[in-house]
């Protein structure tokens, strides 16, 4: 059974731009989370997605966005980049929503802003 | 704001000894916990879930969880240098929120 793909597994942005990142779930798995993890604040929650829908979003600004694809395929934009987005970014599938079921994480996507 | 708190670490602990991992948690209403372990550069992986007051057991962790204290625990029993990582506490209700992390070293 194939677990957590994330792609791209490193990139490097310039303050301004923006930036796509994609995960696709373990099958059968309908929800994704998304996930911060910097060395200051740990792993911080983003948003989660079940069936297409945004379920939950923690306290990050507007410029983080995501959205949910029929094939539970998930992908997350951080629009006009700073210096402090770089951080590693954690993708997770479960087979139930709200946290009630246990997450599988993808190896990350690693950004660096300069 | 609902937070996870783990206790300050590194822990240092011989190989063979009982590594203690502590968590506390602010919101009540949290019906999920979970440990999971991170090595250097991977990413998080799942080793234990707890779901109801007591203790849970596999293989030489234990899990204890006190709802009416906010309170979850993991020990690891006859500790293993590969057991040398950093381990989240998790906690859900409507998401899962980690926290911070406490960093175990076993050494040989």
């Amino acid at each position: 059974k194939a677990g957590v793909t994330q792609t791209p597994r490193y990139l490097i942005k310039t303050r301004g731009q923006q930036v796509t990142l994609s995960c696709s779930p373990i099958s059968g798995h309908r929800s994704v989370s998304w996930y911060q993890q910097t060395p200051g604040q740990g792993l911080q929650f983003l948003f989660e997605y079940f069936s297409e829908t945004q379920r939950n979003k923690g306290n990050f600004p507007g410029r983080f966005s995501g959205r949910q694809f029929s094939n539970s395929r998930s992908e997350m934009n951080v629009s006009t980049l700073e210096l402090g987005d770089s951080a590693l970014y954690l993708c997770a599938s479960s087979f139930m929503e709200g946290g009630t079921g246990e997450l599988f994480f993808g190896e990350g996507s690693r950004l660096t802003v300069l | 704001q609902k937070e996870v708190e783990q206790n300050s670490g590194p822990l240092s602990v011989p190989e063979g000894a009982i590594a203690s991992l502590n968590c506390t948690y602010s919101d009540r209403g949290s019906q999920s916990f979970f440990w999971y372990r991170q090595y250097s550069g991977k990413s998080p992986e799942l080793i234990m879930s707890i779901y109801s007051n007591g203790d849970k057991e596999d293989g030489r962790f234990t899990a204890q969880l006190n709802k009416a204290s906010q309170y979850v625990s993991l020990l690891i029993r006859d500790s293993q240098p590969s057991d040398s990582a950093t381990y989240l506490c998790a906690v859900s209700y409507d998401k899962v929120i980690f926290g911070p992390g406490t960093s175990l070293s076993v050494i040989p």
